[in-house]
């Protein structure tokens, strides 16, 4: 079964510098993988999505992430952090196919530092 | 834009009460999907739907039930609710997009928060 981990609960950064969130996937065949952000009271929306076109991929608020095969990773990075960058990221995987169902990790809290 | 509304931002039940969380998408999405989400679980899938009348479990479907009698509403039922279904409950929506069937975006509503008593 597919499955992907983030690890820690809640990151914290200083306005101004480099954002990095971690997302890790168990798989044997490279599936599709997204990023999903969830400011407070708000539902989730699709930061960007890895569908094997291009290994780098780049997403909404200068957001980016990088697939590597070889790690069977895709970090999610921001050059710069924002206060309004404050919210809880997920990292998610769906394997390839028909009617495949997506599976969430855990959740990060991102908390952005005056 | 893609709009995904549910019934009620909260809600406050009893325990054994039946419960009804509605969800509408106007975007002529095939799939629907219930979710609950959990601090430090993350998101769960609890039921999910790729036609009308058509369901299927999703991970955690136990306590629960849906309904999909038109395209653009899926309802999640709790028969009788309990303390433990206290929990945040998102739904979402997406295309079923064929032959890239697997890369399709879903959108979410803004979720309902349940307390069950």
């Amino acid at each position: 079964a597919q499955s992907v981990t983030q690890l820690g609960s809640h990151v914290s950064v200083s306005e101004g510098a480099l954002v990095l969130l971690r997302c890790n996937y168990s798989s044997s065949v490279p599936p599709y993988l997204f990023w999903y952000v969830q400011y407070p009271n708000q539902g989730l929306q699709l930061l960007l999505k890895y569908t094997s076109a291009a290994t780098l991929v780049k997403g909404i608020n200068g957001f980016e992430a990088e697939f590597k095969k070889s790690e069977t990773s895709f970090h999610l990075t921001k050059p710069s952090a924002h206060m309004s960058d404050a919210a809880e990221y997920f990292c998610a995987v769906r394997p390839t196919g028909a009617n495949s169902k997506l599976t969430f990790g855990k959740g990060i809290t991102l908390s952005v530092r005056p | 834009d893609v709009k995904v509304t549910q019934s009620s931002r909260y809600l406050v039940k009893r325990t054994g009460e039946k419960v009804f969380l509605e969800c509408v998408q106007d975007m002529d999405h095939e799939n629907m999907f219930w979710y609950r989400q959990d601090p430090g679980l993350g998101l769960r899938l609890i039921y999910f739907s790729y036609d009308v009348k058509m369901k299927e479990k999703g991970d955690i479907p136990e306590g629960y039930s849906v309904s999909r009698e038109k395209k653009e509403r899926f309802s999640l039922i709790l028969e009788s609710a309990s303390t433990n279904q206290t929990s945040m409950y998102l739904c979402a929506s997406s295309f079923r997009a064929g032959v890239h069937s697997g890369v399709e975006t879903q959108y979410f509503g803004p979720g309902t928060r349940l307390l069950v008593l």
